[in-house]
C-alpha cells in the first residue's frame, strides 16, 4: 500500500490568485474527501468524490471546486484566494463511504 | 454548539499515567473515528467504531451509541504519545465527510 500523497507540502499565494492542490489516493480506494483545517481548529469538510462524481459538499463557496480522475487521484482548486483560505488542506481516501479513511500529510497554504 | 465535543481540550500527564479522552456527539452517526495528529499536520487513523470496544496495543476505544459518547484510553502513556487526538463522526447515511471535534492536545512528560 502506498498511502495517500499530497502535493505540494507548502505553498504561498497572493490574495486573488488561484491554486490547485493534488492528492494521490491509496491503492484500491475510490472515494476521496478534502478538508480545510485552520490553525487551532478541527478539520472542516469541503467535499467528497466517489468514482469521479462529487457526492457530498460542506459549507464552502463555489470557488472551491474539485476533480477526481479515473485513477481516483484528485485535485482541489480554489479561485480568488482570500486571506482566510490560509490553512492546512487535508485529503483522505477510503475504499467506499463506509470504510475507514487514510489521510495524507496535508498541504499548508498561506495566502498573503 | 459544535456537533462533536471533546474533553479535555488540553491534557498534560506524566509518563506511565492512564489517559482518557472523551468525545460526545449530538447527531445520529454511522461510525466514529479516533485520529492522531502530530505537529507536522499529518493525520493517522487510530480506530473506526460503530459499537462496542476496540483495542490496539496500548490504545483502547469505546463507544456507547445510546449515550452518544466515546472514550479513547491510553495505558502506560509515553512521551511519544504526545499529539493532538481528534474525534470525528460520520453522520448516518449521508454522503458527507467526517465532522470533527476540535481535538485534545496531549503532552506526556518524561
Amino acid at each position: 500500500e502506498t498511502g495517500v500523497t499530497q502535493s505540494p507540502t507548502h505553498l504561498i499565494k497572493t490574495r486573488g490568485q488561484q491554486v490547485t492542490l493534488r492528492c494521490s489516493s491509496q491503492s484500491g480506494h475510490n472515494t476521496v474527501s478534502w478538508y480545510q483545517q485552520a490553525l487551532g481548529q478541527g478539520p472542516q469538510f469541503i467535499f467528497q468524490y466517489y468514482r469521479e462524481e462529487e457526492n457530498g459538499r460542506g459549507n464552502f463557496p463555489p470557488r472551491f471546486s474539485g476533480l477526481q480522475f479515473p485513477n481516483y487521484s484528485s485535485e482541489l482548486n480554489v479561485n480568488a484566494l482570500e486571506l482566510d483560505d490560509s490553512a492546512l488542506y487535508l485529503c483522505a481516501s477510503s475504499k467506499s463511504r463506509d470504510y475507514g479513511y487514510t489521510f495524507g500529510s496535508g498541504t499548508r497554504l498561506t495566502v498573503v | 454548539k459544535n456537533e462533536v465535543e471533546q474533553s479535555p481540550q488540553n491534557l498534560t500527564a506524566q509518563e506511565g499515567e492512564f489517559i482518557t479522552i472523551n468525545c460526545s456527539y449530538s447527531v445520529g452517526i454511522s461510525a466514529l473515528h479516533w485520529l492522531q495528529q502530530h505537529p507536522g499536520g499529518g493525520i493517522v487513523s487510530l480506530f473506526m467504531l460503530s459499537s462496542g470496544k476496540k483495542k490496539h496495543g496500548r490504545l483502547i476505544a469505546t463507544i456507547n451509541i445510546q449515550e452518544k459518547h466515546s472514550s479513547l484510553h491510553i495505558t502506560a502513556s509515553h512521551p511519544r504519545d504526545s499529539a493532538v487526538y481528534i474525534c470525528a463522526v460520520k453522520v448516518g447515511g449521508g454522503a458527507d465527510g467526517l465532522t470533527f471535534g476540535k481535538g485534545t492536545h496531549l503532552i506526556i512528560q518524561p
